[in-house]
């Protein structure tokens, strides 16, 4: 079973502009973390916040938690035809389950 | 440092047979986990492997199953093999178990794309 779920479940941006993805999650949480993954390869780790950290920021990343919410979300600033891929938030409590993904595709 | 390395890549077998699956975590990670990837199901958590105990395990039924040896590599093994495990198996490594209080982001290796025909 899943634990997070991100929306929307797909996003399309031109390059420059913002994009903005969310997660809510069901139980308590130790961390939740961010992963990339491109075209059916392996994923990429992102960033990872821990539940007493409310805000995170790697790069052109911007991630947020609100724990009283079971909600956080990724902002990818600026994005580049590069950042077309699928995003995937993992919460790490007992075990690390990770939701359906949001697939990204920014327009050159 | 070397990454999480996947063997084989690709893999085509038929219904009833069975299949190994290698994972050789990153040097020095003792948690090695197992992800099961499908267009429908998405990405589905099999097992997890801490110092070669089983620590955790999803919901799969028991051909699916795993082992981790002394130097944190990892085997799955699946057998009577069925058309719906045709999948991207994916294997994770990090410093700390999951569910740890300070956890660690997880290495994912490129995966082993598994076709039952």
């Amino acid at each position: 079973s899943q634990q997070g779920e991100e929306d929307p479940q797909a996003l399309s941006i031109q390059e420059g502009e913002n994009a903005t993805m969310n997660c809510s999650y069901k139980t308590s949480i130790n961390n939740l973390q961010w992963y990339r993954q491109n075209s059916g390869r392996g994923l990429v780790h992102l960033i990872l916040i821990r539940s007493n950290e409310r805000e995170k920021h790697s790069g052109r990343l911007r991630v947020t938690l609100d724990t009283s919410k079971k909600s956080s979300s990724l902002l990818i600033t600026a994005s580049r035809a590069a950042d077309t891929a699928s995003y995937f938030c993992a919460t790490d409590q007992k075990d690390m389950r990770f939701g359906a993904g949001t697939r990204l595709t920014v327009k050159p | 440092k070397a990454g999480v390395t996947q063997t084989p890549r690709y893999l085509i077998k038929t219904r009833g047979q069975q299949v190994t699956l290698s994972c050789s975590p990153i040097s020095g990670h003792r948690s090695v986990s197992w992800y099961q990837q499908t267009p429908g199901q998405g990405l589905q958590f099999l097992f997890e492997y801490f110092s070669e105990t089983q620590r955790n395990k999803g919901n799969f039924p028991g051909r699916f199953s795993g082992r981790q040896f002394s130097n944190s590599r990892s085997e799955m093994n699946v057998s009577t093999l069925e058309l719906g495990d045709s999948a991207l198996y994916l294997c994770a490594s990090s410093l700390t178990r999951q569910g740890s209080p300070v956890g660690y982001g997880y290495t994912f290796g490129s995966g082993t794309r598994l076709t039952v025909v």
